[in-house]
């Protein structure tokens, strides 16, 4: 089993829809979590840190279930920009001043218009 | 302010040849990491540096690859013999960390170097 699991989708949904990405982790010690965001033959981009609390950012919404080791990204109003492919990466931080994410494969999104 | 910087972009080569690709991470980082992509694997990290020393290089393929970090604004990663399973984009990213923080900063990726081996 992958430490980091996601849908590998493709999710494609029309402009303005509402779409839910979930990923689940299977070391409870991880300490921090992430989506980045990697468009094609580009470099991978942080998007947000997602707080235990849930953090929204503009559209984007983070929420993260300790319990259940899951993370979910919803976004809102989708617009053909946000096509790309979102990676859920957790920080399985040894502790002090060591920091190694571990990226799930990715869930492709491709908004239509 | 500069990003990673990585080099070269692109790469094409006959197998067996040394392929050398280098990083340089962002000024005031301490950390830093070179990962593979692949579409069958994803993005696999290979090693990480934290203050220039090898933490963890367990990512590592075989003992065909090997980096180095001479100091805290140059690393390299190299490949030899090369072979044409090596084909893949390798990213080099940094971050900040700071001991005892169990919150660390995200890293930041180079644009990546695509390695192709004929």
């Amino acid at each position: 089993r992958k430490e980091v699991e996601q849908d590998p989708g493709p999710f494609n949904v029309p402009e303005g829809a509402t779409v839910a990405f979930n990923c689940t982790y299977s070391n409870s010690a991880s300490q921090s979590f992430f989506w980045y965001r990697q468009d094609c033959r580009k470099e991978p981009k942080l998007l947000m840190s997602v707080y235990s609390s849930g953090n929204e950012d503009g559209r984007f919404t983070a929420q993260l279930n300790r319990a259940s080791q899951y993370i979910s990204l919803l976004i809102r109003d989708s617009k053909l920009s946000d096509s790309a492919t979102y990676l859920c990466v957790v920080n399985r931080g040894y502790g002090g001043a060591t920091n190694k994410l571990i990226f799930g494969t990715g869930t492709l999104l491709a908004v239509q218009p | 302010d500069a990003g990673v910087i990585q080099s070269p972009r692109h790469e094409v080569t006959e197998m067996g040849q040394e392929v050398t690709l280098r990083c340089k991470p962002i000024s005031g980082h301490n950390s830093l990491f070179w990962y593979r992509q692949t579409m069958m694997r994803g993005l696999e990290l290979l090693i990480y540096f934290n203050n220039n020393v090898p933490i963890d290089d367990s990512g590592m393929p075989e003992d065909r690859f090997s980096a180095k970090m001479p100091n805290a604004s140059f690393s390299t990663l190299k490949i030899q013999p090369s072979e044409p399973r090596d084909s893949a984009v390798y990213f080099c990213a940094s971050s900040f960390s700071s001991s005892g923080s169990p919150l660390n900063q995200p890293q930041h990726f180079g644009d990546g170097t695509r390695l192709s081996i004929l």
